[in-house]
């Protein structure tokens, strides 16, 4: 069974540029994570989706941050524009429907440098 | 929000010693789940807990779950070097916040040969 597959695995942007960040979830996983993971410290959630629907934004900070998930399988996460602190590993995770409730299969991330 | 603590934020061990990280929750949790990540790597699911009291085992790894469903505790019996790496706790709150997870800062294992 192929895992989560994101790309781009790294990315150096100057500040202010637009970045996105593409995640293939395992086959059959109808819930999808974007996290952010800073130096040190544990993921933290963003974004979840379930199938197309968005469940929690809360913690997406919508004036730069956006994320589709438009036919339920792959999603892309954006940045516009992308600032200083913004320098983190963004992972992206799923979930199967059954099983486990809510365990979750993360992919390698994309380590985001902004300079 | 929920908070989840885990305490150390590292531990260095010699081989063959025990290590223990505990992670505390400011609310009565649905269910706990534990998570390695090795160094350049990303988390990695280990177990979840959902009832009050439980104990689960995994072969040297022993995990608890409190009476009160507000802490747990992940044991390693007799470390070894492929212990190496920092290891989460994932608290998920349930009610209208079920499927999301808080994790805690994690400890940071290192394992002296």
């Amino acid at each position: 069974e192929a895992g989560v597959v994101q790309s781009p695995r790294y990315k150096i942007i100057e500040k202010k540029q637009p970045v996105a960040f593409w995640c293939n979830p395992i086959s059959g996983h109808n819930t999808l994570y974007w996290y952010r993971q800073n130096l040190g410290q544990g993921p933290e959630l963003l974004i979840r989706y379930e199938n197309e629907e968005a469940v929690d934004d809360s913690q997406l900070p919508k004036d730069r941050f956006s994320a589709e998930r438009l036919k339920g399988v792959d999603s892309t996460l954006k940045i516009q524009p992308a600032e200083l602190g913004d320098s983190a590993v963004y992972l992206c995770a799923s979930s199967p429907p059954k099983g486990v409730p809510y365990e979750q299969y993360f992919g390698p991330g994309t380590r985001l440098t902004v300079t | 929000g929920q908070q989840v603590m885990q305490i150390p934020q590292y531990q260095h061990v010699q081989e063959g010693e025990d290590f223990t990280t505990y992670c505390n929750s400011s609310t009565t949790l649905s269910n706990i789940q534990w998570y390695k990540q090795r160094p350049g790597g990303h988390p990695v699911f280990l177990i979840q807990l959902v009832k009050s009291g439980e104990v689960k085992k995994q072969k040297r790894l022993t995990f608890q779950f409190g009476e009160a469903k507000k802490n747990s505790s992940l044991h390693i019996t007799a470390t070894q070097t492929t212990d190496v790496g920092t290891y989460f706790c994932a608290a998920n709150a349930g009610g209208t916040s079920y499927g999301k997870l808080t994790f805690g800062q994690g400890t940071i294992l290192t394992v002296h040969p």
